[in-house]
């Protein structure tokens, strides 16, 4: 079947704008996770879903990011007053259940000028 | 917290070498192993695991890596590389049995190979 998707591939944006990126995770598959890339690095976890419920945020860097699943498929992460810092590749993955593979989508390339 | 150190940034070789790259980590838990591979303009997939049993794992397209607990150590190695293995490599662990399942991944290395 399909895999991870993600939109929009790329966003530009300038500073202090509101931005929201998209995941369609696999169909089935209870387990959501969002990461993020910045150049030269590898990803680096933000907030995973169980369902409906966000289970652990505690990487989200502070208060500006935020993300919803409000029917335990698609989600969103939503970031407020972005800043240049933010400027990164948000991945998202997902999984069958908490304890299977994760499978990745090709990320959302977020410039913030 | 766990941490994942890739002590190889950039490995340049030509086809038919063997490569090694390196993996290390950091908790004194039982966590599990994983390598993941991006190819170009490509998604991270999953290269191979290792959750329990034997230490030595075999993935996909010739690869294997080896957990050695003692030196916290998950190296990955394929014995002749081909030009299509060009690719970033991650190394990721998650803690065994938490809630989440939640990837600290390494800084990734990225390997060229020359035809």
């Amino acid at each position: 079947g399909a895999g991870v998707s993600q939109t929009p591939s790329n966003k530009v944006t300038e500073k202090g704008k509101y931005v929201e990126l998209r995941c369609d995770p696999i169909s089935g598959h209870t387990a959501l996770y969002w990461y993020r890339q910045s150049l030269g690095q590898g990803p680096e976890f933000l907030i995973y879903f169980q369902g409906t419920g966000a289970a652990d945020d505690s990487g989200l860097p502070n208060d500006r990011f935020f993300a919803v699943r409000p029917e335990g498929s698609v989600s969103t992460l939503k970031i407020q007053r972005t800043e240049r810092g933010d400027s990164a590749v948000y991945l998202c993955a997902s999984s069958f259940s908490e304890l299977e593979t994760q499978y990745f989508g090709p990320g959302t390339r977020l410039l913030v000028l | 917290a766990q941490s994942v150190s890739q002590h190889n940034h950039h490995v340049i070789l030509s086809e038919a070498a063997s490569l090694e790259l390196g993996c290390n980590y950091s908790y004194g838990g039982t966590v599990n192993l994983f390598w993941y591979v991006q190819y170009p303009g490509q998604h991270l997939q999953l290269l191979l695991k290792y959750f329990s049993g034997d230490p030595l794992v075999k993935g996909i397209k010739g690869f294997e890596a080896e957990f050695i607990k003692s030196k916290f150590s998950f190296n990955l190695r394929k014995p002749s590389v081909q030009w299509s293995d060009t690719a970033e490599y991650f190394c990721a662990v998650n803690v065994y049995k938490a809630a989440g399942n939640k990837l600290t991944f390494g800084g990734g290395t990225r390997v060229l190979v020359k035809p």
